[in-house]
């Protein structure tokens, strides 16, 4: 079945500075890719996604790439702010084209 | 996106016993899943819900520890069954629409074994 790798499982960084997170995914017939953000005692929320015909994908200060021949998308977000620590959730629809495989997760801190 | 009520929020459980827990969607959805969350870890998927038919369970879950009902588009139920302190964790329902690609999370179950 589909596997996602996501790496770092902690990054710290500076109010302003940006950040990057990368995952992987195995299964070459996965065709959505969607982050999440789940703070803490909180449910996970969508905050961007991508699909498979896509290569890359921006809203405000968030962006995603996809390469489908290396089997990696990353998540891009500038001007890390306070309010941006959270835990983050790559995530790659499974073979049956219907659930979500979730990587391990990023912890994000940003101080100001 | 489509609008999750999961219930009970939280519960403390003697070990042994089960517990079942809600997801009311209020519109008709295609897909709905079942994910466990350990402390600090990742969502694992445990099953598909079916409507009218069994679950699909994941590698390492199975349906006597962890039944699950889907009678119509916009309700299903998880129990987990015999609990042990290694069932404590948090269990969420999420809904998806393969139209959309839209994928939505309840706010989770945090079940506390004792």
């Amino acid at each position: 079945g589909e596997n996602v790798e996501q790496h770092p499982s902690t990054l710290s960084v500076q109010e302003g500075d940006s950040a990057v997170i990368k995952c992987t995914y195995s299964d070459s017939a996965s065709n959505y890719f969607p982050w999440y953000k789940q703070e803490l005692g909180k449910r996970p929320q969508l905050i961007i996604d991508i699909r498979s015909n896509v290569g890359e994908k921006k809203d405000q200060r968030i962006a995603v790439t996809l390469n489908k021949t290396a089997k990696h998308f990353s998540l891009h977000i500038t001007e890390k702010q306070p309010e941006d620590s959270a835990v983050y959730f790559c995530a790659a629809r499974n073979q049956a084209g219907t659930a979500l495989i979730f990587g391990k997760g990023t912890t994000l801190s940003v101080s100001s | 996106s489509a609008v999750i009520s999961q219930k009970p929020s939280r519960d403390i459980c003697q070990r042994g016993t089960s517990l079942t827990i809600q997801c009311q969607v209020d519109s008709q959805v295609t897909m709905m899943f079942w994910y466990r969350q350990q402390p600090g870890q990742s969502l694992t998927l445990i099953a598909t819900a079916n409507q009218g038919s069994e679950a699909t369970y994941e590698s390492g879950f199975v349906i006597d520890k962890f039944p699950i009902s889907r009678p119509n588009l916009t309700f299903s139920t998880l129990t987990v069954s015999n609990m042990s302190p290694e069932d404590s964790s948090i269990y969420l329902c999420s809904v998806g629409d393969r139209a959309n690609y839209g994928y939505t999370f309840g706010s989770g179950t945090r079940l506390t074994v004792v």
